[in-house]
């Protein structure tokens, strides 16, 4: 059974940093991997997905990672803002269906 | 559509009683999939359609939980005899197929069973 595991699980740093949430899991047989924001009492947005044959994809401010072997994917988040304060889940797919880790909580303090 | 909808945004029921939760998917997309959030707990897998069929319904947590989807379009979720722990943050989602395509999210339906 996949699991997913997402560390920290929350996070408080000052406006400009630059930081890197970590997501594990066990099984590599994945298609591919997705993070994804969550703001409170809202639903889920997509930042990056990640195939499974490919190493990172970027966007903006965000770059994300793909160890497959070893199961694990980083998003680095470069000079963070205020604005960036949300829970960020990571998922993996395999098969049809996605696992999510419990999420990591960020908060950026201005 | 612009995004995935759903309807109710929030719910409040007694125990005991039955709920309907919708989805409306992004216009085109075939597949749909339904997940739970629990409070204090990661999203968890329910239910996902090809179509208007259901090929892995292994996440339903009980028989009291059933779902369907008509025109490959809307889908309803059904609770009976609703329970407290069946309160949770409903989300559904849809991608333009069932494969590798990214998931788009509604902002979910919030159930409270009292």
């Amino acid at each position: 059974k996949q699991e997913v595991t997402q560390i920290p699980a929350a996070l408080s740093v000052p406006e400009g940093e630059n930081l890197v949430l970590n997501c594990s899991f066990t099984d590599s047989a994945i298609y591919n991997l997705q993070w994804f924001r969550q703001d409170p009492g809202k639903g889920l947005t997509s930042l990056l997905l990640i195939q499974s044959s490919q190493r990172e994809q970027t966007s903006g401010r965000l770059n994300a990672s793909l160890d497959k072997s070893s199961g694990r994917s980083t998003l680095y988040i470069a000079a963070s803002q205020p604005g960036d304060s949300a829970t960020y889940l990571c998922a993996v797919r395999g098969g049809n269906k996605l696992v999510f880790g419990a999420g990591t909580i960020l908060r950026v303090k201005s | 559509g612009a995004g995935v909808s759903q309807s109710p945004s929030n719910k409040v029921t007694e125990k005991g009683k039955d709920v309907e939760l919708r989805c409306d998917p992004i216009s085109g997309h075939t597949a749909l999939y339904w997940y739970r959030q629990s409070l204090g707990q990661g999203l968890e897998f329910l239910i996902y359609f090809q179509g208007n069929s259901a090929p892995d319904k292994s996440g339903l947590p009980s028989d009291r939980f059933s779902a369907e989807r008509t025109g490959g379009s809307v889908s309803t979720l059904t609770i009976q005899r609703t329970q407290q722990e069946d309160s949770a943050v409903y989300l559904c989602a849809s991608s333009l197929d069932v494969g590798m395509e990214t998931q788009y999210f509604g902002p979910g339906t919030r159930l409270l069973v009292l």
